[in-house]
């Protein structure tokens, strides 16, 4: 398997307000990561592939400039959600690719709950 | 557009039932499937299937992929109360440079 962290686990804002969060690959480096969302009672749908040193691909009916994405690193994405509303409040779930992986395959953080009030 | 259907979309057994949960999909370019595990955080990694009729088994989850019918089956016997979750089928297409299209999931109750 492979480790991937997320942090906040966890992140309450007011109305307006951006909040970043970080998906880190710790034991693999990763040139290609994703960005899911899960809201209640839902499954996760995929937001966008984060690429290391190259513009985010996002899906059809993802605002690209409300959901920033950076991929500083082979081990670093970040997604900010800009000038959040209480319809963005959701879980955050990140996921990497391990090329040297057994199985290869995507691995997932351990997201992040957005409340947005 | 990639397409992935699960069924049931819950289903409430006893313990030391066996279930089998199923899942159909529909992609352009096939790469693998993948079953989840979703309690109350981000999924947990089962199984990744390639081959068609070739059984992965961890304890007691199996799952098998039949390329043919497009469909893939995770097999639980003996359950028990841990494993009450939501069972996540995923296909990931090829090159591998997209990301999972997921099926809404089976909602498994385990009761005592």
């Amino acid at each position: 398997g492979a480790v991937v962290s997320q942090h906040p686990s966890r992140v309450i804002c007011k109305s307006g307000t951006s909040v970043k969060i970080e998906c880190r690959s710790l034991d693999f480096q990763a040139t290609t990561m994703f960005w899911y969302r899960q809201f209640p009672k839902k499954s996760l749908m995929l937001m966008a592939t984060s690429n290391e040193g190259s513009k985010a691909t996002y899906e059809q009916g993802v605002e690209k400039d409300k959901f920033l994405i950076n991929h500083a690193s082979l081990t670093l994405s970040t997604l900010t959600v800009t000038s959040a509303h209480p319809e963005d409040s959701s879980f955050y779930i990140c996921s990497a690719r391990n090329l040297a992986g057994v199985p290869e395959t995507q691995y997932f953080g351990p997201g992040t709950r957005l409340l947005v009030l | 557009e990639d397409k992935v259907v699960q069924s049931p979309l819950s289903l409430v057994v006893h313990e030391g039932d066996t279930v089998t949960l199923n899942c159909s999909y529909e992609v352009t370019n096939f790469r693998s499937l993948l079953w989840y595990k979703q309690e109350k955080k981000a999924p947990t990694f089962l199984f990744m299937l390639t081959s068609s009729g070739i059984e992965k088994k961890s304890g007691r989850l199996s799952s098998i992929l039949d390329k043919k019918e497009l469909s893939s089956i995770l097999n639980i016997t003996a359950t028990q109360t841990g494993d009450s979750a939501i069972y996540l089928c995923a296909v990931e297409p090829g090159g591998g440079a997209d990301g999972l299209t997921f099926g809404k999931g089976t909602h498994l109750i385990i009761q005592p």
